[in-house]
């Protein structure tokens, strides 16, 4: 089993709808949860960061984290074409010096 | 400009033919790593490096080695290319391994095919 799983989709939305991602993880000991957007050929860039459990919000994006669930999700309020891009979850903790694990990412397609 | 450049992006080369893949940062970071990328297994640390002269293994070390003789910079070596490297190369930089320094700044990536 991965420790971190995330649905690697593609999901493609039309435009303004509202955008969830998820992933989950089975190592307890991560405080520490990003997600990255990666845009076609470029690297991936922090979008959200969140420690421990609950709600941040940026703008249009929200981030959450329920940690008794396991469970972190990415929303995305009136999503437009130029959120399209690959979402990745990642997460750290006290382990081996604060390693960053990925998700696998998940492809999504907003549509105009 | 805070960035990360990674030289060259795209590469093509045969088996066996020994390569680095250049990697520099600019901010003075002391954490550096180096991940590569394959559809569905999503981003794989392959070595990183908490400072200068200090390196150790990731997930999937095999058939790589690096070096930090230099805070800015930290190459990624492959010694003897095959064909299962193909892959997307991503170095990395973050201010330091501890709890508050997760955030990592990333290249634009190595396309490196190997025939």
């Amino acid at each position: 089993q991965k420790e971190v799983e995330q649905d690697p989709g593609p999901l493609s939305v039309p435009e303004g709808a509202i955008v969830s991602l998820n992933c989950t993880y089975s190592n307890s000991a991560f405080q520490y949860f990003m997600w990255y957007r990666q845009y076609s050929r470029k690297g991936p860039e922090l979008l959200m960061y969140t420690y421990s459990s609950g709600n941040k919000e940026d703008g249009r994006f929200t981030a959450q984290v329920d940690k008794s669930s396991k469970y972190i999700s990415l929303f995305i309020r009136d999503s437009q074409p130029s959120d399209s891009a690959t979402y990745l979850c990642a997460m750290s903790g006290n382990t081996g010096g604060f390693k960053t694990i990925f998700g696998a990412g998940t492809r999504l397609f907003v549509k105009a | 400009e805070a960035q990360v450049t990674q030289n060259p992006r795209y590469l093509i080369t045969v088996t066996g033919k020994k390569l680095t893949v250049t990697c520099s940062q600019n901010m003075n970071h002391e954490y550096m790593s180096w991940y590569r990328q394959d559809p569905g297994l999503g981003l794989r640390q392959i070595y990183y490096s908490m400072n200068v002269e200090v390196t150790d293994k990731g997930d999937v070390p095999e058939g790589y080695k690096v070096s930090r003789k230099e805070k800015r910079n930290f190459p990624l070596i492959l010694e003897s290319p095959s064909p299962n490297q193909t892959s997307l190369y991503f170095c990395a930089s973050r201010r330091g391994q501890g709890a508050r320094n997760t955030e990592a700044f990333f290249g634009q990536g190595t396309r490196l095919t190997v025939v």
